[in-house]
């Protein structure tokens, strides 16, 4: 089955320094990946949107240059954290989907981050 | 963005007893998916139900889904201590490329 690795499960940063957070399709070619984050108690917020080969797509609320996304190639896209702050400390998912056989939503393991 | 509601937003109940929750949504939709998500986790899938269908089955898991009220129910048979957990549903909307939305979620706690 399609698998999606994500990768740190969890990190813990200082104020003002950065965090990426990867996230790789194993064994199929996501065309387009998604980007989640969770507070505490609540529900999966879509943050943006990515395709392979061009621009993230963000959803209203999220500051792009905060939260840069990279999608370079099919089988992985990265989530950076900029300048993080105290109130960035959430649980950040990823979510891949494919083409072809495989158009299913398959979800990464999550990463938390805390920063202090 | 959110689709819609879940009610209750959280639920306590016995084990051996019978679970339902429900979920509202906005928009058409391609599918409806029901998750699992036990604390500090990552999602589990557990079933999908397709707009052209009305019930579905999985183990102790029911599903429906009421597309002219744009609503689905999860019925967890027979609970266990085990199924304490977060559930949401979440929408595809018809869309092309677009990603599931979520619902608030359920807290399910099973006390034994």
């Amino acid at each position: 089955g399609a698998v999606v690795s994500q990768h740190p499960s969890w990190v813990i940063c200082k104020s003002g320094t950065s965090v990426k957070i990867e996230c790789r399709s194993l064994d199929f070619q996501a065309t387009t990946m998604f980007w989640y984050r969770q507070f505490p108690k609540q529900s999966l917020m879509l943050m943006a949107t990515s395709n392979e080969g061009s621009k993230a797509t963000y959803e209203q609320g999220v500051e792009k240059d905060k939260f840069l996304i990279n999608h370079a190639s099919l089988t992985l896209s990265t989530l950076t954290v900029t300048s993080a702050h105290p109130e960035d400390s959430s649980f950040y998912i990823c979510s891949a989907r494919g083409t072809g056989a495989n158009y299913g939503y398959t979800f990464g393991s999550g990463t938390r981050l805390t920063v202090v | 963005s959110q689709q819609g509601e879940e009610d209750p937003q959280a639920l306590s109940i016995q084990e051996g007893e019978n679970a339902t929750m429900n979920c509202s949504y906005k928009t058409s939709i391609n599918n409806l998916q029901w998750y699992r998500q036990n604390s500090g986790r990552g999602l589990v899938h557990l079933i999908l139900i397709r707009s052209n269908e009305r019930e579905k089955h999985s183990g102790r898991l029911r599903v429906t889904l009421d597309t002219s009220k744009k609503s689905s129910s999860l019925l967890i048979t027979a609970s266990r201590a085990a199924d304490t957990a977060s559930y949401f549903c979440a929408t595809r909307p018809n869309q092309a490329g677009t990603a599931l939305i979520f619902g608030k979620g359920t807290t399910l706690s099973v006390s034994s």
